[in-house]
């Protein structure tokens, strides 16, 4: 069965420092990734997504992502944070043609002044 | 920006009533979800729709849960006895396409059962 680790449940960075959010999954096959986040009081959005092709895909908000294969890992990344970047994101993932995503337990991000 | 509707925002409820959480999916849309979030766990995957049926459920989805799209446009979860273990975040989600391409969520019914 697919699982997903997001390691850290808290990270804190300050404004205008390097967001790192780690994620690794487990998977038989190729699964399709994702990356969403959620403010306050708000739905789940999708910031960017991995399905096939360039390993490293840009999303909103200047974040992105590697797919890493022989890592098994999709790490979320932001050269700089902006303090409105605080928010809890989740790593997903599908198995190609799936109905589900599996999410991880989410990392809630707290920027610094 | 298309948006994924769901009412109520809360909803508190006693123990061994039924309840029934709305949502309005984008217009063109043909794949439909529940989701639920219990406070500090993960989002779990509770049941996919298409085509006017359940597509897949999860372990979670017992006999307890319904799902059915009344109309043209709304996508209701209900919960017929509720227990306190079902008080969570239930989030509705649909896409035009299978999960691969992402889903669109709403906001999400914060259950509360007392």
């Amino acid at each position: 069965a697919q699982s997903v680790t997001q390691l850290g449940s808290h990270v804190s960075v300050s404004e205008g420092a390097l967001v790192l959010l780690r994620c690794n999954y487990s998977s038989s096959v190729p699964p399709y990734l994702f990356w969403y986040v959620q403010y306050p009081n708000q739905g789940l959005q999708l910031l960017l997504k991995y399905t096939t092709g360039a390993t490293l895909v840009k999303g909103i908000n200047g974040f992105e992502a590697e797919f890493k294969k022989s890592e098994t890992s999709f790490h979320l990344t932001k050269p700089s944070a902006h303090m409105s970047d605080a928010a809890e994101y989740f790593c997903a993932v599908s198995d190609q043609g799936a109905q589900k995503l599996v999410f991880g337990q989410g990392t809630r991000l707290t920027i610094n002044p | 920006e298309p948006e994924v509707t769901q009412t109520p925002s809360h909803q508190v409820t006693q123990m061994g009533q039924e309840v029934i959480l709305r949502c309005v999916p984008i217009s063109n849309h043909l794949y439909f979800y529940w989701y639920r979030q219990i406070l500090g766990q993960k989002v779990e995957f509770l049941v996919s729709f298409y085509n006017n049926e359940i597509s897949e459920k999860s372990e979670i989805f017992d006999d307890q849960f319904s799902v059915e799209r009344p109309d043209g446009s709304n996508f209701t979860l209900k919960i017929r006895s509720t227990k306190l273990e079902d008080s969570a975040m239930y989030f509705c989600a649909s896409s035009d396409r299978t999960a691969n391409y992402g889903y669109t969520f709403g906001s999400g019914t914060r259950l509360t059962v007392v």
